[in-house]
């Protein structure tokens, strides 16, 4: 079964840029979407198609594809952004999540 | 705006089938273009993806779980819903709906969800 590979934990301090990245098979073949989720909440939508924002997520949000990894960067670091954050591709007909990683904002 | 409500029992028997609902409003389960389907997620632990349907009937599903899992529409209640038999401890955990997008090529994502509900198996 296909596999994504995010690394556990991502810290990162106030204004600074965190980088997540998540790896798999021919992954630069597919299309990648991430999520955020907070603590006792549901995930929400913050990329999609790669490098896509949907409506309502802030510009420091973005999304790279390259190869076998993807890449999701925040700039500008909030204390909002705290969170775990989930990769997620499609393959054979199955929807993937990556680990989740946890950003802490120190 | 599209809301996703899920509900069902909070506590479930090991062996019973759990039966959930996803009650979709501002906006029709039969649409062409979005699939809708379930995910969940183990205390403490990643998102796993449980499977998804058409309003026509297509449907996806986790092979590790197809066994024990039928996901359908009602169109004339605008619902979602999952059964998933011989449930064990280790099917604890949060239950999501979510709203599919089913692109071109490889482009599937998630882009509305419920507020998850809590199902717990024990007796």
């Amino acid at each position: 079964s296909y596999e994504l590979t995010q690394p556990p934990s991502v810290s990162v301090s106030p204004g600074q840029t965190a980088s997540i990245t998540c790896s798999g098979d021919k992954l630069g073949d597919k299309y990648a979407s991430w999520y955020q989720q907070k603590p006792g909440q549901s995930p929400v939508l913050v990329i999609y198609e790669d490098k896509k924002r949907p409506s309502g997520i802030p510009e420091r949000f973005s999304g790279s594809n390259s190869g076998n990894t993807v890449t999701l960067t925040i700039s500008g670091t909030q204390a909002m952004d705290e969170a775990e954050y989930y990769c997620q591709a499609w393959d054979t007909n199955t929807v993937v999540f990556g680990g989740g990683t946890k950003v802490t904002v120190l | 705006q599209l809301q996703l409500q899920e509900s069902g029992p909070g506590l479930v028997k090991p062996s019973e089938t759990l039966s959930l609902t996803c009650t979709v409003s501002g906006g029709s389960i039969s649409s062409n273009i979005y699939y809708w389907g379930w995910i969940r997620q183990p205390p403490g632990k990643g998102l796993a993806w449980i499977g998804s349907t058409f309003y026509s009937g297509t449907t996806h599903y986790n092979p590790s779980l197809k066994s024990r899992v039928t996901i359908s529409v009602d169109t004339s209640k605008n619902q979602l819903s999952l059964k998933f038999s011989s449930m064990t401890a280790a099917d604890t955990a949060v239950y999501f709906c979510a709203r599919h997008y089913y692109g071109a090529g490889s482009n599937v994502h998630m882009d509305v969800w419920g507020q998850g509900t809590t199902v717990t198996v024990s007796s």
